[in-house]
């Protein structure tokens, strides 16, 4: 069965921490990979999107790496902020699944107090 | 670009009566989904279409209809509403990845916010 997994489910530091959260696939035979953020009521927002040949993204503190041989992805939060507080998904494209469909983690819900 | 636009944003049904949530794109994506969000369940992918006049179902397709007559439309109809079908709502569409130089990113909208009484 292909699944993701996130953990931790829950976090909460300081502000100024640098963070990791981790998410595992079941199977290395994937697409891309995709960390999503989703504010409390709100939908989810895209943050990186590795894809299979790569080994990392970045877009400003984050930083998402792949490595599909271990099934894993991690995104890394430099510097965190209250403002990065929010529930962070990850979901994966396998190759061989139904073209398009992607499987999602719970997610991690990030707490950064002041 | 509006991006992936849903309505309602928040709607209140009783046991047994039907309703239409509405999902429009206008990036010209090949494939749109809708999933549906519950506290200690996550994501769960509904039906799905990879292009108009295709659709097929997810994982939790019994109660729900779709069809999709154009690109940029994919509606989620519920057909007799029951209290298990409360949920958060997400309709989502990206490009095919067999799009030559398209990485299948998804794109979401904000949510339909359903309650069956």
């Amino acid at each position: 069965k292909q699944e993701v997994t996130q953990i931790p489910a829950a976090l909460s530091v300081p502000e100024g921490e640098n963070l990791v959260l981790n998410c595992s696939f079941t199977d290395s035979a994937i697409y891309n990979l995709q960390w999503f953020r989703q504010d409390p009521g709100k939908g989810l927002t895209s943050l990186l999107l590795i894809q299979s040949s790569q080994r990392e993204q970045t877009s400003g503190r984050l930083n998402a790496s792949l490595d599909k041989s271990s099934g894993r992805s991690t995104l890394y939060i430099a510097a965190s902020q209250p403002g990065d507080s929010a529930t962070y998904l990850c979901a994966v494209l396998y190759r061989g699944s139904t073209l398009g469909r992607l499987y999602f983690g719970r997610g991690t819900q990030l707490t950064v107090w002041p | 670009n509006a991006g992936v636009t849903q309505t309602p944003k928040f709607q209140v049904l009783k046991t047994g009566q039907s309703m239409t949530l509405q999902c429009a794109q206008d990036m010209n994506h090949e494939y749109m989904s809708w999933y549906r969000q519950d506290p200690g369940m996550g994501l769960r992918l509904i039906h799905y279409s990879v292009g108009a006049g295709i659709t097929d179902q997810g994982e939790v397709p019994n109660g729900y209809n779709v069809s999709r007559s154009t690109t940029e439309d994919f509606p989620l109809r519920l057909l007799s509403a029951a209290p298990s079908q409360t949920s958060v709502y997400f309709c989502a569409s990206s490009y095919s990845i067999l799009r030559t130089g398209n990485t299948g990113e998804l794109f979401f909208g904000e949510g339909s916010r359903l309650t069956v009484l």
